[in-house]
């Protein structure tokens, strides 16, 4: 069965800092890898998807499947960062999405 | 209309009641999804509705019964439930199960069981 772990459960940094979200994974073979983000308040929504390569609010991720990782990083973390990250798998050809536990950045002025 | 809909936004049933949530979508989404998510734990899937068929039943109690009436709307029926189904249900939609299609959320019904 496929796992996702995202070993912090809090991030606090300042404004600025780099950040960098851990996630690794286990799953043995082809996966679909997914950070969605919920701002406080608002519905959870996608923030990058692996397959698209793409960099979205300054945030990127890559997967590296020789160390079955996701982090999701930003070079300056900014204020409105501040919200609960969940990291998530999906096997390819399959329905079911699988979350992390989730992080939750604080982004501090 | 590029959001999932989901009425109430608040619930609170006794043991005994039956309610339904609903849940709806206007993006031409062919899958529907429920999920639970308690406080402070990640969403977990509970069902999963393909073309209007159910395709994925995540061994989810049989007091939870999904309905999906039409390509755009979806229903959970609640019956008998216990104080511990009390969590956030969230719907979601994409465009298709199966590929790496953006799941869409909606902002979930808090459902409190007395």
């Amino acid at each position: 069965a496929q796992r996702v772990t995202q070993p912090e459960k809090l991030l606090s940094v300042f404004k600025g800092a780099p950040v960098e979200l851990k996630c690794n994974y286990s799953y043995s073979g082809s996966p679909e890898l997914f950070w969605y983000v919920q701002y406080s308040r608002q519905r959870l929504q996608l923030l990058l998807r692996h397959i698209s390569r793409e960099s979205i609010k300054g945030f990127t991720a890559d997967l590296n499947k020789g160390e079955t990782s996701f982090h999701l990083k930003k070079p300056f973390a900014q204020e409105e960062d501040s919200a609960m990250y969940y990291c998530a798998l999906k096997r390819t050809g399959f329905q079911k999405l699988v979350f992390g536990t989730g992080t939750r950045l604080l982004v501090s002025p | 209309d590029t959001e999932v809909t989901q009425t109430p936004k608040h619930l609170v049933m006794g043991m005994t009641n039956k309610k339904s949530l609903k849940c709806e979508q206007h993006m031409g989404h062919r899958a529907m999804y429920w999920y639970k998510q308690k406080a402070k734990k990640p969403p977990e899937l509970m069902f999963v509705y393909s073309y209007e068929k159910l395709s994925i039943n995540e061994s989810v109690p049989s007091r939870f019964s999904p309905e999906c009436p039409n390509s755009s709307l979806l229903n959970l029926h609640l019956h008998a439930l216990q104080p511990e189904d009390s969590a956030l249900y969230l719907c979601a939609s994409s465009q298709l199960a199966g590929v790496s299609y953006e799941q869409y959320f909606g902002p979930g019904t808090r459902l409190t069981v007395t």
